[in-house]
């Protein structure tokens, strides 16, 4: 069971805007910062919004984060094919026991 | 170009131990918080730990299924980043990825760790 929640899949047509939305509490998204990773098959995740809304140098601005109290979104306009992929959310969790870095259980988008 | 090599994974009995390296190349690593985070097959991914540069102390934080067990430490003279694996466990079979901060912008293609009777 992952601390954050997020939809296990989601799907779009090319072209459309897609969603994929990330569930948490006070201590992880309400007090910190949040981050997403593409996984695209049989590869090493990626950076793709760090910050809640940042992007690395590279990512297509089709891409976008957002965060609202202890929810975050990431938002993908114009979808093509090569974005079909896992995709998860992250965030420090400021637990009693220390620290933790906690994830979503990652989204696979289906273009279809 | 900024590069991280993971290297030292394979196959292990349980209660054994492991040490894994990330070999980092194009930025100056010491500078770095490095951090190792895993991935169980067909699972998402997982946190293990990280490490901080030195002039923050150079200390270390863990996942509560690794705190005890594991051990992160760096060699800034050699761009290198360890994870050592004491007492393994069926459980911690899983592809190991090593990044640059805490969150991970730069990763490595990852080393698969199985761990088997």
């Amino acid at each position: 069971q992952s601390v954050l929640t997020q939809p296990p899949s989601a799907s779009g047509t090319p072209g459309q805007r897609v969603t994929i939305s990330c569930s948490g509490s006070s201590s992880n998204i309400g007090s910190n910062y949040v981050y997403w990773y593409q996984q695209l098959p049989g590869t090493a995740p990626k950076l793709l919004i760090y910050r809640n809304n940042q992007r690395p140098s590279g990512v297509p601005d089709r891409f976008s984060g957002s965060k609202s109290g202890t929810s975050a979104s990431l938002a993908i306009s114009g979808l093509r094919s090569e974005d079909e992929a896992d995709y998860y959310c992250a965030a420090w969790d400021d637990s009693l026991s220390g620290p933790e870095w906690v994830f979503g259980g990652g989204t696979k988008l289906t273009v279809l | 170009e900024v590069q991280l090599v993971e290297s030292g994974g394979g196959l292990v009995k349980p209660g054994r131990s492991l040490r894994l390296s990330c070999t980092a190349s194009g930025f100056t690593f010491g500078d770095y918080a490095m951090s190792w985070f895993r991935q169980a097959p067909g699972k998402g991914l997982e946190w293990v730990g990280f490490i901080r540069s030195k002039a923050y102390g150079g200390t270390t934080e863990y996942a509560a299924s690794v705190k005890g067990r594991f051990t992160i430490s760096r060699d800034d003279s050699k761009s290198i980043a360890y994870l050592q694996m004491n007492s393994l466990k069926t459980e911690d079979t899983a592809v190991y990825y090593c990044t640059r901060y805490d969150y991970g912008d730069v990763w490595g293609q990852g080393t698969l760790v199985t761990v088997s009777s």
